[in-house]
């Protein structure tokens, strides 16, 4: 059971927009903007997309952005495409005891 | 940043003990943080815990403690991650994972992963 809560899945067809949010508690998504955002696809490892909640590494398009409202972090992807289909999974710094925690993935397909 | 290179796939009996590692390629991971993630079949991400690549430091996870162990191998950069007293249910793909510095709270490049497999 993971500490963070995901939708299982979303979809949208090329060109739309979709929203996956990420819920936790004051303790991890609320208390500091250390949110990441991982995209996997298939047979491959994460791969980093979003960093302290809305930053973009190097190479990642800006179709790609972050927030957070409280205790919940959205991960929006705009002008869908086919290669945005996979697996994403949010995952935050809980402070010094549990460290790391992790959504349970959301599924987005591109219809 | 670092491209990690890690061990091929295992297969353990219950009660086994496996010892994956995770290389990185070209240059030295020195003053890194590199942690440990895994994903059972078809399940999410579980954050295991971290080696500190310059002093060797470990945090693990609490649910990891006490039958995880890891460790490294500076003059090859290499690090390891050693799991206990295998279940089942230990069957995942293995990633290690670099964080570049205390505070830098994300992930990134990962590994290729391991499939660890745990089957009488």
């Amino acid at each position: 059971q993971s500490a963070l809560t995901q939708p299982r899945s979303v979809s949208g067809s090329p060109g739309q927009s979709v929203t996956i949010s990420c819920t936790g508690t004051s303790s991890d998504v609320g208390d500091r903007d250390y949110v990441s955002w991982y995209q996997q696809h298939p047979g491959n490892a994460p791969k980093l997309i979003i960093y302290d909640v809305f930053k973009r590494p190097s190479g990642v398009p800006d179709r790609f952005s972050g927030s957070k409202s409280g205790n919940t972090a959205s991960l929006t992807i705009s002008g869908l495409r086919a290669e945005d289909e996979a697996e994403y999974y949010c995952c935050s710094y809980a402070g010094s005891y549990i460290f790391y925690v992790f959504g349970p993935g959301t599924k987005v397909t591109v219809l | 940043q670092v491209p990690l290179v890690q061990s091929g796939a295992d297969v353990k009996k219950p009660g086994a003990s496996v010892k994956v590692s995770c290389k990185a390629s070209g240059n030295s991971f020195s003053g890194y943080y590199l942690h440990w993630v895994r994903q059972a079949p078809g399940q999410g991400l579980e954050w295991m815990g971290w080696i500190t690549t310059n002093t060797g430091a470990t945090t693990y996870a609490h649910k990891f403690q006490g039958r995880v162990t890891m460790s490294r191998d500076t003059s090859i950069s290499a690090v390891y991650m050693e799991l206990s007293g295998l279940r089942s249910d230990d069957t995942a793909i293995y990633y290690c994972a670099t964080m570049k510095q205390l505070g830098f709270h994300w992930f990134d490049p990962w590994g290729q992963g391991t499939l660890v497999t745990v089957s009488s």
